[in-house]
């Protein structure tokens, strides 16, 4: 079976600072790795995935992700958080195998950025 | 090139009652995905359908619920004699049906209130 988990159910940030939102995962193979960011009374937008590769993934909004596979970790980061980043993050997974692209989510991370 | 199309955004039925909601996957996809996401518990799978066959539905509760992707038209899940419990926002998702590495795209979700 596979999982992931977001231990921290919010997180707040200063505007310009930098954030991470923390996903880890377990899979019973290789997995591919999808962030997914929710606004309020919305459906979820993809943000960014990882497949294969580098370790570094760049996605949407100045988003980006490391995959580390010792770790089984894949935070999601931004270098400089806007107000506009707030929302609720999601951290899914998918193995390689079968299943067409049914994902497994986390529970959320609410990510606060604040003036 | 429109997007998932789910309707309607918000359902209200009284215990006792059957509420349908209905997803039109985005142009070109032929995988359909239900999802639904309860507060505090993130977004949990119900059932992988492609045209006239269901999948996976081991997200399913074993009574009351069923889905179908009809060869022509939108997907429907089904949910008969709604109690309290099934309150919550169900979200329906497409992706290309021979690529299996892809995302999710999502619809803006049904909102269910069962009073």
């Amino acid at each position: 079976a596979q999982s992931v988990a977001q231990p921290e159910d919010q997180v707040n940030v200063a505007e310009g600072n930098p954030l991470t939102v923390k996903c880890t995962y377990s899979v019973s193979g290789n997995p591919y790795l999808f962030w997914y960011v929710q606004y309020p009374n919305r459906g979820l937008q993809f943000l960014l995935k990882y497949i294969t590769g580098d370790n570094l993934v760049k996605g949407s909004y100045g988003f980006e992700a490391e995959f580390n596979k010792s770790q089984t970790s894949f935070h999601l980061k931004k270098p400089s958080a806007l107000v506009s980043d707030s929302a609720l993050y999601f951290c899914a997974v998918k193995v390689i195998t079968g299943g067409g692209n049914k994902l497994t989510f986390g529970t959320g991370t609410q990510l606060k950025v604040e003036l | 090139n429109a997007g998932v199309m789910q309707n309607p955004r918000h359902l209200v039925r009284r215990r006792g009652q059957e509420a349908r909601l209905r997803c039109s996957p985005m142009k070109g996809h032929s995988h359909v995905y239900w999802y639904r996401q309860l507060p505090e518990e993130g977004l949990k799978f119900m059932v992988y359908l492609q045209k006239e066959n269901i999948i996976d539905e081991s997200g399913m509760p074993k009574e009351r619920f069923s889905a179908e992707f009809p060869k022509e038209g939108p997907s429907i899940l089904r949910i008969q004699q709604v109690v309290r419990g099934d309150s919550a926002a169900y979200f329906c998702a497409s992706s290309r049906g021979t690529v299996n590495t892809g995302e999710l795209f999502f619809g803006e979700g049904s909102r269910l209130t069962v009073l």
